[in-house]
């Protein structure tokens, strides 16, 4: 049972609109990642946060964004939807002791663009 | 050239047979080198993590990691029905750091 949970599992948006993704780590879990997953490919990362403050991003425009709170849940901010931003969005999340080889990850929310 | 290399495959074998799965990688400050399975419809769950060269096993899962020729592999001994996935190779320059993965290779074991 992962102790990751992402919200919501499946959702369409329409190019141009804005999407908010959601995770809620396990207790401890003070360091989070997201990652982008496109049909057919490996996991791209995002962004990373720990402590509630953004420690290292991948190669993603700015409408991309994020969020940490104290009570370990987090979210990914997508604006101005494209096409090409259709994939399975998953939040990694680990203990401070645990490092890259600690991740958990949740089992994703499939975006839609159309 | 990418990061990380990985034969998408798909790759499909008998029950039982010793299935290797392998990528490359152009960054030689990789440190950590980590192996993760995907099921369908679910996030990549770790199998084996390897710091710097050598081998690991555990039950029926061997990784090995050649830093002089940038090259990982990941064994599966006995392969079973069960072991159908994706599988991803991820590697990471820190202990904290982001994580590159490799393509994924889709696996299936027929009965």
């Amino acid at each position: 049972e992962t102790g990751v949970t992402q919200s919501p599992t499946h959702l369409i948006k329409t190019r141009g609109q804005q999407v908010t993704l959601r995770c809620s780590s396990q207790s401890g879990h003070n360091t989070v990642s997201w990652y982008q997953q496109a049909l057919g490919q490996g996991p791209q990362f995002i962004f990373q946060y720990y402590r509630e403050e953004e420690n290292g991003r991948g190669n993603f425009p700015p409408r991309f964004s994020g969020l940490q709170f104290p009570n370990y849940s987090s979210e990914l901010n997508v604006n101005a939807l494209e096409l090409d931003d259709s994939a399975l969005y998953l939040c990694a999340s680990s203990l401070p002791d645990r490092g890259s080889y600690g991740y958990t990850f949740g089992s994703g929310t499939r975006l839609t663009v159309v | 050239q990418k990061e990380v290399e990985q034969d998408p495959g798909p790759l499909s074998v008998p029950e039982g047979a010793i299935v290797s799965l392998n990528c490359t990688y152009s960054n030689s400050a990789f440190q950590y080198f980590m192996w993760y399975r995907q099921y369908s419809r679910k996030g990549p769950e770790l199998l084996m993590y390897t710091y710097s060269s050598g081998n690991k096993e555990d039950g029926r899962f061997t990784a090995q990691v050649d830093k002089s020729s940038k090259y990982i592999s990941l064994f599966i001994r006995d392969s079973q029905p069960s072991d159908s996935a994706t599988y991803l190779c991820a590697i990471s320059g820190t202990s904290y750091g982001k994580l590159t993965f490799g393509q994924g290779t889709i696996l299936t074991v027929h009965p």
